[in-house]
């Protein structure tokens, strides 16, 4: 079935330090690949998203990769600040008829940045 | 522009007890969905509509019904709540297929925390 994977659950890092959460998919066939990141008392905001015709994609300090073979994707965060701390999800799209926007999300990533 | 608005944003229910969680977006989009969000278990589908009068179940249907009689509303009935329904719920909406990508692009309301005692 379909299914993604994220890990790690939660992660700490140092301001300005890099972050990197990483999601596997199980359908090869899966085509967009959306990260949100949730603040708290919020709904979940999409940040940045990658198809699966390009490898890279970047946004300022946020990027995603993408590896087709591998079945996984990574969002990368760079020069962290406390205002990056949130949950952020991954997720993946399935494609065929009505899957057209519906979303299969990770677990999510609880991510705290220490000033 | 609201965006997606749901209410109540907090509510506390007993055992077998009924309820709706309203939901509704100004954005004239197409699709709508509700999810569900636990611990440890990301956001799980529990059922969307790709337009008026369309509805349809995702991951996690069971005690739970939804209608879509006009684009701007989709409402959640629980009809007899259970502690397992302790959660919180987003309603989201987006553009439907033929808007090209933007019908991935979710916009996500702020949430209805439910408890259920």
């Amino acid at each position: 079935g379909e299914n993604v994977e994220q890990h790690p659950s939660t992660l700490s890092v140092q301001e300005g330090d890099s972050a990197v959460i990483k999601c596997t998919y199980s359908d090869s066939a899966s085509n967009y690949f959306p990260w949100y990141k949730q603040e708290l008392g919020k709904g979940p905001q999409l940040i940045i998203d990658i198809r699966s015709n390009v490898g890279e994609k970047k946004d300022q300090r946020i990027a995603v990769t993408l590896n087709k073979t591998a079945k996984h994707f990574s969002l990368h965060i760079t020069e962290t600040q406390p205002e990056d701390s949130a949950v952020y999800f991954c997720a993946a799209i399935f494609p065929g008829g009505t899957s057209y926007g519906k979303l299969t999300f990770g677990q999510g990533t609880i991510l705290t940045v220490h000033p | 522009n609201a965006g997606v608005t749901q209410t109540p944003k907090f509510q506390v229910l007993k055992t077998g007890q009924s309820m709706t969680l309203q939901c509704a977006q100004d954005m004239n989009h197409e699709y709508m969905s509700w999810y569900r969000q636990d611990p440890g278990m990301g956001l799980r589908l529990i059922h969307y509509s790709v337009g008026a009068g369309i509805t349809d179940q995702g991951e996690v249907p069971n005690g739970y019904n939804v209608s879509r009689s006009t684009t701007e509303d989709f409402p959640l009935r629980l009809l007899s709540a259970a502690p397992s329904q302790t959660s919180v719920y987003f309603c989201a909406s987006s553009y439907s297929r033929s808007r090209g990508t933007g019908a991935n692009v979710l916009t996500f309301g702020a949430g209805s925390r439910l408890t259920v005692l």
